[in-house]
């Protein structure tokens, strides 16, 4: 049982470049989620998923594109890179969302850099 | 909004002494409340969560934590620690009513000594 896989784990782009975060469960969760992660910030959610084809924005959704075509994946879009989204990536996975009494369970992340 | 603050940033423990953490929320409900642990290079684990109920809540690793609302705190603690939790700690705080979304605190990184 994989759990949460995130690819790529460390990743460096040019200002301007575009790349997508993959993300994938194989636990038939409906909730996903993707955070952010910045020094003394703790975590900062970016876009979450309550099931395949439903999105909506998290606390900082801007220069980031999400979609759901299916229950397993969930991947997020940078369309224009910026130094400012320099972070560590995770991306979350749970039965019916964080408040459930099912854990959420999260991916080992990805460490990107913004150059 | 919801907002979680952890006071302190880094705890340096001796091996075998205790441990308390600190967590301070702001919302005007009764909220759902959660205390996480990230190991270097790892993703987040669920210690030990509080919804509702007994405030004294026991989570896993021998972590427990408690819901103080006249003080909008949820502290973690354990008695003895071992070096293996050497790590960083994230309170978080949730509602319901706020959208079935987490707002996480800064985290509090905990180094142990021998």
């Amino acid at each position: 049982n994989a759990g949460v896989t995130q690819t790529p784990k460390f990743q460096v782009l040019k200002t301007g470049q575009s790349m997508t975060l993959q993300c994938a469960q194989d636990m038939n969760h409906e909730y996903m989620s993707w955070y952010r992660q910045d020094p003394g910030m703790g975590l900062r959610l970016i876009h979450y998923s309550v099931g395949a084809g439903i999105t909506d924005q998290g606390e900082v959704p801007n220069g980031y594109n999400v979609s759901r075509s299916t229950t397993e994946d969930f991947p997020l879009r940078l369309l224009s890179a910026a130094p400012s989204q320099t972070s560590v990536y995770f991306c979350a996975s749970s039965t019916t969302g964080p408040l459930s009494n099912q854990p959420q369970h999260f991916g080992d992340g990805t460490r990107l850099s913004i150059l | 909004a919801q907002s979680v603050t952890q006071p302190d940033i880094h705890i340096t423990v001796s091996e075998g002494a205790s441990l308390e953490l600190r967590c301070n929320y702001s919302y005007g409900a009764t909220p759902y409340l959660f205390w996480y642990v990230q190991s270097p290079g790892q993703g987040l684990q669920l210690l030990l969560k509080y919804f509702s109920g007994d405030t004294l809540v026991q989570g896993i690793k021998g972590f427990e934590a408690e819901f103080k609302r006249s003080q909008s705190s949820f502290n973690l603690r354990k008695p003895s620690v071992h070096w293996s939790d050497a790590a960083e700690y994230f309170c978080a705080v949730g509602a319901r009513a706020a959208g079935n979304k987490l707002t996480f605190g800064g985290g509090t990184r905990v180094l142990v000594k021998p």
